[in-house]
C-alpha cells in the first residue's frame, strides 16, 4: 500500500471549514484513499473512502486531485466534538482488510 | 447497544503474569481485527481473522494468541507479559476482509505490565 504524508497539526476556529490535507504521490491505480479519525481515549472512527471522483457523506468532503496524487478531508463546519486525529490511509480493495495507520493529523478546533 | 466491545476495558498486571482481551461484535461482520497503540500512539495492525480464520499475522511475539471461538468473538491472550506490552489494545471488525468495508473499532484496552 502506499505511503501518505500529513501535516502533524493543525488548528480550525469553531464553526468554519477545516481542510486536512494529504499527500500520496505513489498510490498505484487499484488503490483508494481512506480516512479515519481518532477522538481521544475512543476508537478510531470510519469517516469517508474514495476513488478518483469527489466524495461526500454526513461527516465530511473528500476532494481527489486529478492526478490522485493528493486528496483533502473538508469537514465543512467543524465543532469542538471534531478535535480528534485525522488518519488518510490509502490500500487496495484487493488487500486483507489491513489498515496501515501513518501519524496523521491532529485538528483542534478551537471555540 | 454496543457494536464492538472489549473487556476489560482496563487491566494492570505483573511481568511475566498471562492474561486474556475479549471482543465481541454483534454486527454480523466476517471479519475481526485486533490492533495495538503504544505510548507514542502508534496504531498497528496485529491479527486478522476472516470466519475464523487467521488472515493476517503480522510480526508479533509468540506470546500473543488469537483465538477465534465463532465469527462475533476474537480473544487475546498474551503469555508471559513484559513492559513493553503497555499499550491500548483495539478490536475492530468489518463485513469482510476485502472490498470496502468500513473497520468499526471497539472502545480500547489499556494494558499496563508493572
Amino acid at each position: 500500500d502506499a505511503k501518505t504524508t500529513q501535516p502533524p497539526s493543525m488548528d480550525c476556529a469553531e464553526g468554519r471549514a477545516a481542510n486536512l490535507p494529504c499527500n500520496h504521490s505513489t498510490i498505484s491505480g487499484n488503490e483508494y484513499v481512506y480516512w479515519y479519525r481518532q477522538i481521544h481515549s475512543q476508537g478510531p472512527q470510519y469517516i469517508i473512502h474514495g476513488l478518483k471522483n469527489n466524495e461526500t457523506n454526513e461527516m465530511a468532503s473528500l476532494i481527489i486531485t486529478e492526478d490522485r496524487k493528493s486528496s483533502t478531508l473538508i469537514l465543512p463546519h467543524a465543532t469542538l466534538r471534531d478535535t480528534a486525529v485525522y488518519y488518510c490511509i490509502v490500500r487496495a480493495s484487493s488487500n486483507t482488510g489491513k489498515l496501515i495507520f501513518g501519524q496523521g493529523t491532529t485538528l483542534q478546533v478551537k471555540p | 447497544d454496543t457494536a464492538v466491545s472489549q473487556t476489560p476495558k482496563y487491566l494492570v498486571t505483573q511481568m511475566g503474569n498471562d492474561k486474556s482481551i475479549k471482543c465481541e461484535q454483534n454486527l454480523g461482520h466476517d471479519t475481526m481485527y485486533w490492533y495495538k497503540q503504544d505510548s507514542k500512539k502508534f496504531l498497528k495492525i496485529m491479527f486478522s481473522y476472516n470466519n475464523k480464520e487467521l488472515i493476517i499475522n503480522e510480526t508479533v511475539p509468540n506470546r500473543f494468541s488469537p483465538k477465534s471461538p465463532d465469527k462475533a468473538h476474537l480473544n487475546l491472550h498474551i503469555n508471559s507479559l513484559e513492559l513493553g506490552d503497555s499499550a491500548v489494545y483495539f478490536c475492530a471488525s468489518s463485513l469482510a476482509s476485502g472490498g470496502h468495508n468500513e473497520q468499526f473499532f471497539g472502545p480500547g484496552t489499556r494494558l499496563t505490565v508493572l
